[in-house]
Protein backbone atom coordinates (compact mmCIF):
# COMPACT_ATOMS: atom_id res chain seq x y z
CA UNK A 1 0.00 0.00 0.00
CA UNK A 2 0.91 3.32 -0.23
CA UNK A 3 2.91 5.03 2.35
CA UNK A 4 4.62 8.87 3.16
CA UNK A 5 8.23 8.34 1.86
CA UNK A 6 10.30 9.44 -1.08
CA UNK A 7 10.39 5.55 -2.20
CA UNK A 8 7.07 4.81 -3.55
CA UNK A 9 5.76 0.97 -3.17
CA UNK A 10 6.35 -1.07 -6.03
CA UNK A 11 4.35 -3.70 -7.77
CA UNK A 12 5.64 -5.87 -10.87
CA UNK A 13 3.45 -8.30 -12.66
CA UNK A 14 3.06 -10.53 -15.32
CA UNK A 15 0.80 -9.65 -18.14
CA UNK A 16 -2.62 -10.96 -18.41
CA UNK A 17 -2.46 -11.22 -14.33
CA UNK A 18 -4.57 -9.51 -12.16
CA UNK A 19 -2.99 -6.56 -10.41
CA UNK A 20 -4.44 -5.11 -6.61
CA UNK A 21 -3.13 -1.71 -5.38
CA UNK A 22 -3.62 -0.81 -2.28
CA UNK A 23 -4.53 2.50 -0.20
CA UNK A 24 -5.33 3.20 3.74
CA UNK A 25 -6.89 6.39 3.97
CA UNK A 26 -7.26 8.19 7.32
CA UNK A 27 -10.04 10.57 7.37
CA UNK A 28 -12.88 8.65 8.88
CA UNK A 29 -15.43 11.37 7.80
CA UNK A 30 -14.29 10.94 4.11
CA UNK A 31 -17.41 10.61 1.79
CA UNK A 32 -15.80 10.23 -1.71
CA UNK A 33 -12.89 8.34 -3.30
CA UNK A 34 -11.33 8.66 -6.65
CA UNK A 35 -8.42 6.26 -8.17
CA UNK A 36 -5.86 8.08 -10.60
CA UNK A 37 -3.61 6.79 -12.73
CA UNK A 38 -0.27 8.71 -13.34
CA UNK A 39 2.22 8.01 -16.54
CA UNK A 40 5.92 9.66 -16.69
CA UNK A 41 5.77 13.01 -18.02
CA UNK A 42 1.72 13.36 -18.06
CA UNK A 43 -1.00 14.34 -15.71
CA UNK A 44 -3.07 12.14 -13.38
CA UNK A 45 -5.93 10.35 -15.53
CA UNK A 46 -9.09 9.22 -13.48
CA UNK A 47 -9.37 5.12 -13.30
CA UNK A 48 -12.64 4.83 -11.43
CA UNK A 49 -14.46 6.53 -8.02
CA UNK A 50 -16.83 5.62 -5.26
CA UNK A 51 -19.13 7.17 -2.59
CA UNK A 52 -19.26 5.93 1.01
CA UNK A 53 -22.01 4.70 0.59
CA UNK A 54 -21.13 1.95 -1.57
CA UNK A 55 -18.42 -0.96 -0.86
CA UNK A 56 -17.82 -1.85 -4.31
CA UNK A 57 -17.70 -0.58 -7.86
CA UNK A 58 -16.91 -1.77 -11.02
CA UNK A 59 -15.37 -0.19 -14.53
CA UNK A 60 -13.81 -1.72 -17.88
CA UNK A 61 -11.40 -4.00 -16.10
CA UNK A 62 -10.87 -2.19 -12.81
CA UNK A 63 -13.10 -2.73 -9.65
CA UNK A 64 -12.61 -0.26 -6.32
CA UNK A 65 -12.94 -1.92 -3.17
CA UNK A 66 -13.90 -0.03 0.25
CA UNK A 67 -13.56 -1.34 3.35
CA UNK A 68 -14.77 1.92 5.50
CA UNK A 69 -14.14 -0.34 8.95
CA UNK A 70 -10.28 -0.66 8.61
CA UNK A 71 -10.55 2.80 6.30
CA UNK A 72 -8.74 0.44 3.15
CA UNK A 73 -9.30 1.51 -0.61
CA UNK A 74 -8.22 -1.25 -3.05
CA UNK A 75 -8.01 -0.81 -6.50
CA UNK A 76 -7.68 -4.38 -8.82
CA UNK A 77 -6.72 -4.53 -12.48
CA UNK A 78 -7.96 -7.29 -14.55
CA UNK A 79 -6.07 -8.67 -16.88
CA UNK A 80 -3.04 -6.32 -16.60
CA UNK A 81 -1.34 -5.23 -19.61
CA UNK A 82 2.07 -3.43 -20.72
CA UNK A 83 0.15 -0.03 -21.08
CA UNK A 84 -1.12 -0.42 -17.20
CA UNK A 85 2.40 0.35 -15.75
CA UNK A 86 2.39 3.52 -14.28
CA UNK A 87 1.81 5.23 -10.68
CA UNK A 88 -1.68 4.59 -9.33
CA UNK A 89 -2.63 7.11 -6.39
CA UNK A 90 -5.91 7.18 -4.62
CA UNK A 91 -7.63 10.50 -3.25
CA UNK A 92 -9.84 10.80 -0.60
CA UNK A 93 -11.85 13.63 0.15
CA UNK A 94 -13.50 15.14 3.31
CA UNK A 95 -16.70 16.66 3.91
CA UNK A 96 -16.30 20.71 4.05
CA UNK A 97 -16.08 21.42 7.80
CA UNK A 98 -13.12 22.65 9.46
CA UNK A 99 -11.78 24.23 5.41
CA UNK A 100 -14.84 25.97 3.46
CA UNK A 101 -14.26 23.25 0.70
CA UNK A 102 -14.27 19.39 0.52
CA UNK A 103 -10.29 19.05 0.66
CA UNK A 104 -9.05 16.28 -1.87
CA UNK A 105 -6.32 14.32 -0.12
CA UNK A 106 -4.23 12.68 -2.10
CA UNK A 107 -1.76 9.55 -1.90
CA UNK A 108 1.93 9.34 -3.17
CA UNK A 109 1.04 6.25 -5.18
CA UNK A 110 2.26 2.78 -6.19
CA UNK A 111 4.46 2.19 -8.99
CA UNK A 112 3.03 -0.66 -10.89
CA UNK A 113 5.32 -2.50 -13.68
CA UNK A 114 3.96 -5.11 -15.49
CA UNK A 115 6.40 -7.33 -17.66
CA UNK A 116 5.42 -8.92 -20.98
CA UNK B 1 -10.54 15.99 -26.88
CA UNK B 2 -8.16 18.32 -25.75
CA UNK B 3 -9.53 18.75 -21.84
CA UNK B 4 -7.07 20.18 -19.67
CA UNK B 5 -4.41 22.13 -21.37
CA UNK B 6 -1.54 23.56 -19.89
CA UNK B 7 1.05 26.01 -21.05
CA UNK B 8 3.74 26.39 -21.01
CA UNK B 9 5.06 22.54 -20.62
CA UNK B 10 9.00 23.29 -19.06
CA UNK B 11 10.19 26.09 -17.85
CA UNK B 12 13.84 27.33 -16.08
CA UNK B 13 13.10 31.13 -13.94
CA UNK B 14 16.00 32.50 -12.04
CA UNK B 15 15.45 33.19 -8.39
CA UNK B 16 13.09 36.40 -8.39
CA UNK B 17 11.59 36.64 -11.40
CA UNK B 18 7.95 36.16 -12.47
CA UNK B 19 5.85 34.19 -14.56
CA UNK B 20 2.71 33.02 -15.55
CA UNK B 21 1.27 29.85 -16.21
CA UNK B 22 -2.00 29.39 -17.76
CA UNK B 23 -4.39 26.46 -17.90
CA UNK B 24 -7.60 26.64 -20.57
CA UNK B 25 -10.35 23.87 -20.11
CA UNK B 26 -13.10 22.77 -22.93
CA UNK B 27 -15.00 20.85 -21.06
CA UNK B 28 -17.37 23.57 -19.93
CA UNK B 29 -16.38 23.19 -16.31
CA UNK B 30 -17.01 25.26 -13.07
CA UNK B 31 -14.88 24.56 -11.05
CA UNK B 32 -10.90 24.69 -11.59
CA UNK B 33 -7.72 23.87 -9.42
CA UNK B 34 -3.72 24.38 -8.97
CA UNK B 35 -1.55 22.02 -7.47
CA UNK B 36 1.67 21.10 -7.29
CA UNK B 37 3.24 17.60 -7.23
CA UNK B 38 6.94 17.50 -5.14
CA UNK B 39 8.66 13.58 -5.18
CA UNK B 40 7.46 11.90 -2.02
CA UNK B 41 4.47 14.32 -1.49
CA UNK B 42 1.14 13.93 -2.84
CA UNK B 43 -0.53 16.61 -5.04
CA UNK B 44 -1.24 19.74 -2.54
CA UNK B 45 -3.28 22.04 -3.51
CA UNK B 46 -2.34 25.81 -4.05
CA UNK B 47 -5.62 28.04 -5.20
CA UNK B 48 -8.99 26.84 -6.51
CA UNK B 49 -11.95 28.62 -8.06
CA UNK B 50 -15.22 27.15 -7.50
CA UNK B 51 -16.89 28.93 -9.93
CA UNK B 52 -16.50 31.78 -12.47
CA UNK B 53 -15.31 35.30 -10.43
CA UNK B 54 -14.45 33.28 -7.31
CA UNK B 55 -11.02 32.36 -5.99
CA UNK B 56 -9.94 30.55 -2.61
CA UNK B 57 -6.87 29.19 -0.92
CA UNK B 58 -5.78 25.70 -0.51
CA UNK B 59 -3.09 23.99 1.53
CA UNK B 60 -0.36 26.04 0.00
CA UNK B 61 -0.80 29.14 -1.52
CA UNK B 62 1.48 31.49 -0.28
CA UNK B 63 4.11 32.91 -2.85
CA UNK B 64 0.99 32.79 -5.64
CA UNK B 65 -1.66 34.76 -7.37
CA UNK B 66 -4.43 33.16 -9.16
CA UNK B 67 -6.85 34.68 -11.99
CA UNK B 68 -10.27 33.22 -13.10
CA UNK B 69 -10.05 34.58 -16.04
CA UNK B 70 -13.09 33.30 -17.54
CA UNK B 71 -14.91 29.78 -17.14
CA UNK B 72 -12.52 28.75 -19.57
CA UNK B 73 -9.11 29.56 -18.03
CA UNK B 74 -7.69 29.74 -14.72
CA UNK B 75 -3.69 31.28 -14.46
CA UNK B 76 -1.61 31.04 -11.82
CA UNK B 77 1.14 33.50 -11.07
CA UNK B 78 4.52 33.66 -9.46
CA UNK B 79 5.86 36.83 -8.63
CA UNK B 80 9.08 36.44 -7.34
CA UNK B 81 9.54 33.03 -7.87
CA UNK B 82 12.30 30.96 -4.61
CA UNK B 83 14.03 27.92 -5.50
CA UNK B 84 11.46 26.12 -3.16
CA UNK B 85 8.67 26.41 -5.85
CA UNK B 86 10.75 24.09 -8.03
CA UNK B 87 7.96 21.66 -8.80
CA UNK B 88 5.43 20.22 -11.53
CA UNK B 89 2.79 22.25 -11.15
CA UNK B 90 -0.93 20.33 -12.54
CA UNK B 91 -4.21 22.20 -12.93
CA UNK B 92 -7.38 20.86 -13.12
CA UNK B 93 -11.12 20.83 -13.43
CA UNK B 94 -14.25 19.48 -11.84
CA UNK B 95 -18.08 19.68 -13.72
CA UNK B 96 -19.39 20.96 -10.43
CA UNK B 97 -17.96 22.64 -6.98
CA UNK B 98 -15.13 21.26 -4.55
CA UNK B 99 -17.60 19.66 -2.05
CA UNK B 100 -19.69 17.72 -4.55
CA UNK B 101 -18.15 14.33 -5.54
CA UNK B 102 -17.15 14.63 -9.04
CA UNK B 103 -13.70 13.75 -10.13
CA UNK B 104 -11.30 16.27 -10.75
CA UNK B 105 -9.99 16.20 -14.21
CA UNK B 106 -5.87 17.21 -14.98
CA UNK B 107 -3.76 18.42 -17.52
CA UNK B 108 -0.13 17.25 -18.15
CA UNK B 109 1.43 19.90 -16.33
CA UNK B 110 4.28 22.55 -16.48
CA UNK B 111 7.75 21.55 -15.22
CA UNK B 112 9.33 24.52 -13.35
CA UNK B 113 12.90 24.90 -12.09
CA UNK B 114 13.67 27.58 -10.73
CA UNK B 115 17.64 28.76 -10.41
Amino acid sequence: GESVGLHLPTLSVQEGDNSIINCAYSNSASDYFIWYKQESGKGPQFIIDIRSNMDKRQGQRVTVLLNKTVKHLSLQIAATQPGDSAVYFCAEKSRAGGTSYGKLTFGQGTILTVHP
Amino acid sequence: NAGVTQTPKFQVLKTGQSMTLQCAQDMNHNSMYWYRQDPGMGLRLIYYSASEGTTDKGEVPNGYNVSRLNKREFSLRLESAAPSQTSVYFCASSIRDPNSNQPQHFGDGTRLSIL
